[in-house]
């Protein structure tokens, strides 16, 4: 059964860089697109960006200017940077797995997410 | 590609049949999947595909829809069941959420 967990500061100062971390446990990374996804507190779900094992990313233009994911495959954690953060950046973010479920088309849902870390931006 | 959820919230009674509606901006085939969300929890995948249930989720929740109309049914509402569902469509990036509809017990 894969599980991720989120890990990082809590509280992050306004125009600082958030960084956070997922570590992957039952099963490899090096498989799969790994994902970022936001939300603030009482409102919606925000995709932020994917990772590839390989590197190959794809972010969200809406933060496209601030965001970097990487991957670390030999720890089996991927990573979100986003820098020059305000107040409107603070969220719960989860990391996630993008599932491939084949079936004539491809389909790829957000299969297996963490629990979620909030993430407050404040002096 | 804007996803609309409707309504937004939704009071029902247990074993009460529901249906929340996603309609999209653009035709998005079946690329469309269903979260359930309780509070202070991740989203949980019920649906994929339009209508394919996720493995572990029960008979009881059933999807449908193509191009830009989607629902998602429960046919038996259970306790378990009170929590804000979302839809998302899986058709073009970045991937997009619709805003949500919270289920609420009568």
């Amino acid at each position: 059964q894969v599980q991720l967990q989120e890990s990082g500061p809590g509280l992050v100062k306004p125009s600082d860089t958030l960084s956070l971390t997922c570590t992957v446990s039952g099963g490899s990374i090096s498989s799969y697109y790994w994902s970022w996804i936001r939300q603030p507190p009482g409102e919606g779900l925000e995709y932020i960006g994917y990772i590839y094992y390989t590197g190959d990313t794809n972010y969200n233009p809406s933060l496209e200017s601030r965001v970097t994911i990487s991957v670390d495959t030999s720890k089996n954690q991927f990573s979100l940077k986003l820098s020059s953060v305000t107040a409107a950046d603070t969220a719960i973010y989860y990391c996630a797995r993008l599932g491939l479920y084949c079936s004539g088309d491809c389909y790829y849902p957000f299969d297996y997410w963490g629990p979620g870390t909030l993430v407050t931006v404040s002096s | 590609n804007q996803l609309t959820q409707s309504p937004s919230s939704l009071s029902a009674s247990l074993g009460d049949r529901v249906t929340i509606t996603c309609r999209a901006s653009q035709d998005i085939i079946s690329y469309l999947a269903w979260y359930q969300q309780k509070p202070g929890k991740a989203p949980k995948l019920l649906i994929y595909a339009a209508s394919t249930l996720q493995s572990g989720v029960p008979s009881r929740f059933s999807g449908s829809g193509s191009g830009t109309d989607f629902t998602l049914t429960i046919s038996s509402l259970q306790p378990e069941d009170f929590a804000t569902y979302y839809c998302q469509q899986l058709n073009s990036y970045p991937p997009t959420f619709g805003q949500g509809t919270k289920l609420e017990i009568k």
